[in-house]
C-alpha cells in the first residue's frame, strides 16, 4: 500500500466554500508536501511543511501536519472555479535513501 | 521561469520499439526524477538521479532504463515497449540534497503503445 493515502479521493462543493482534504501516511517523514495536477498536465508544488512544523500559510492555503497521528490535512479556503482539480501529497522520507513518495491524489470539483 | 520541459506532450509507438522520454531542466537541479502516472495508482517512481552519470532504481525499474550524461538532461529508455507501458510519464526536478524541496514537473508525456 502507498506511503500517502488522501481522503477524500473525490469533493464537490460550491464556489465560495472551503475544501477540506486528508493525507494519512504509514513512516517517519522529512517533511510532506502538497501538489496540485489540473487534468492532462503535470503537477504543481502548492506547499512544504516539515516535520517540526505544526501549521503554514500560504495566501488561500492551510497546511496543518501532527506526526504523532501521521496526518496531515489542506485547507483551501473561499474555493474558487479554478481550484478544480486533483490534489497530491507526497512525504518526504530518508529511510533507505531519500524519497518522495506520492498519494493517488483528492479530485476536487468546484462548482461554479 | 523556471522550467521542466519534457519533449513530447503525446506520443504513440509500436510494441517492441525502443523508446526515448527526454527531460531537460534549467534550473541547475542537482536532482531529477522519473515517474509514471496511472489512474488510481498515483505517481509510481521508476528511476531517479542526484547526480551526472549517477541513477538508481525507484519502485518500479522494470523494462526502463535511464540516462544522465549532463546535468540538465535526464532521458527515459522503454528499451522494447509493451502495452503495458501506456501511461503518462512525469518528469521532475529539485535542488539540494535529499528530501529539502518541492518538485518541479514537466508537463508530462502520454504514451500510448499499440
Amino acid at each position: 500500500s502507498q506511503q500517502g493515502e488522501e481522503d477524500p479521493q473525490a469533493l464537490s462543493i460550491q464556489e465560495g466554500e472551503n475544501a477540506t482534504m486528508n493525507c494519512s501516511y504509514k513512516t517517519s517523514i522529512n517533511n510532506l508536501q502538497w501538489y496540485r495536477q489540473n487534468s492532462g498536465r503535470g503537477l504543481v508544488h502548492l506547499i512544504l511543511i516539515r516535520s517540526n512544523e505544526r501549521e503554514k500559510h500560504s495566501g488561500r492555503l492551510r497546511v496543518t501536519l501532527d506526526t504523532s497521528k501521521k496526518s496531515s490535512s489542506l485547507l483551501i479556503t473561499a474555493s474558487r472555479a479554478a481550484d478544480t482539480a486533483s490534489y497530491f501529497c507526497a512525504t518526504g522520507i530518508s529511510t533507505g535513501g531519500f524519497k518522495t513518495i506520492f498519494g493517488a491524489g483528492t479530485r476536487l470539483f468546484v462548482k461554479a | 521561469d523556471v522550467k521542466v520541459t519534457q519533449s513530447s506532450r503525446y506520443l504513440v509507438k509500436r510494441t517492441g520499439e525502443k523508446v526515448f522520454l527526454e527531460c531537460v531542466q534549467d534550473m541547475d537541479h542537482e536532482n531529477m526524477f522519473w515517474y509514471r502516472q496511472d489512474p488510481g495508482l498515483g505517481l509510481r517512481l521508476i528511476y531517479f538521479s542526484y547526480d551526472v552519470k549517477m541513477k538508481e532504481k525507484g519502485d518500479i525499474p522494470e523494462g526502463y532504463s535511464v540516462s544522465r550524461e549532463k546535468k540538465e538532461r535526464f532521458s527515459l529508455i522503454l528499451e522494447s515497449a509493451s502495452t503495458n507501458q501506456t501511461s503518462m510519464y512525469l518528469c521532475a526536478s529539485s535542488g539540494g540534497r535529499g528530501t529539502r524541496g518541492g518538485y518541479t514537473f514537466g508537463s508530462g508525456t502520454r504514451l500510448t503503445v499499440v
